[in-house]
């Protein structure tokens, strides 16, 4: 079946580093692709999807691209912020052979230092 | 437009009680579901609903019950609550099942079982 894993957490980072959170997928299809992003005490809310190979998503300086060869969309940013600090799950939809119905990774904690 | 609208956000149960978690949605979605959040295991689907009168069983149905009279409400009934229902519950909605759609979260219920 469709899965999606996520690299473990906690990531730690300093403000204005560089952010790669990396996520691979199996899935029978052609999936779509999402990053969502869950800040504390919220629900998730989505940050960016591709639904092709080769796209790319963006949103908020957030970059993921599409990659069938390797089936992985990496979560990227030039540089991060103290307010990004947040839970990131990578998810997939599958249809017709998977499911339209999404399978999220474990999530993976982002922490930002002043 | 009010999107996903949960309730309670917090609550209490003891061993045995029953209680409803209620959702609502005002975006005319047709697709409606509910996770549970657990710490290291991600998002797990209980139940979803592709529309008024269709439910069906997701990863981890069992100790839940969920019914769909209307396009908007779609609650999650635990009959008798146990501590392995500790959790944060999360619905969901999307416009229809569709790969490519986003789904649209609510803050969730954080719910505790003594």
């Amino acid at each position: 079946g469709d899965s999606v894993t996520q690299m473990e957490g906690p990531v730690t980072l300093s403000e204005e580093a560089f952010l790669t959170i990396n996520c691979t997928y199996t899935a029978t299809g052609y999936p779509s692709l999402f990053w969502y992003v869950q800040y504390p005490g919220e629900g998730l809310q989505l940050l960016l999807k591709a639904t092709k190979a080769d796209d790319k998503g963006s949103n908020k300086g957030f970059e993921a691209t599409y990659r069938k060869e390797t089936t992985s969309f990496h979560l990227e940013k030039g540089s991060v912020q103290v307010s990004d600090s947040a839970v990131y799950f990578c998810a997939l939809s599958d249809p017709p052979g998977g499911s339209y119905i999404p399978t999220f990774g474990r999530g993976t904690s982002l922490i930002v230092h002043p | 437009n009010a999107g996903v609208t949960q309730t309670p956000k917090f609550q209490v149960l003891k061993t045995g009680q029953s209680m409803t978690l209620q959702c609502a949605q005002d975006m005319n979605h047709e697709y409606m579901s509910w996770y549970r959040q657990d710490p290291g295991m991600g998002l797990r689907l209980i139940h979803y609903s592709v529309g008024a009168g269709i439910t069906d069983q997701g990863e981890v149905p069992n100790g839940y019950n969920v019914s769909r009279s209307t396009t908007e409400d779609f609650p999650l009934r635990l009959l008798s609550a146990a501590p392995s229902q500790t959790s944060v519950y999360f619905c969901a909605s999307s416009p229809d099942e569709r790969s490519y759609n986003e789904q649209f979260f609510g803050p969730g219920t954080r719910l505790t079982v003594l």
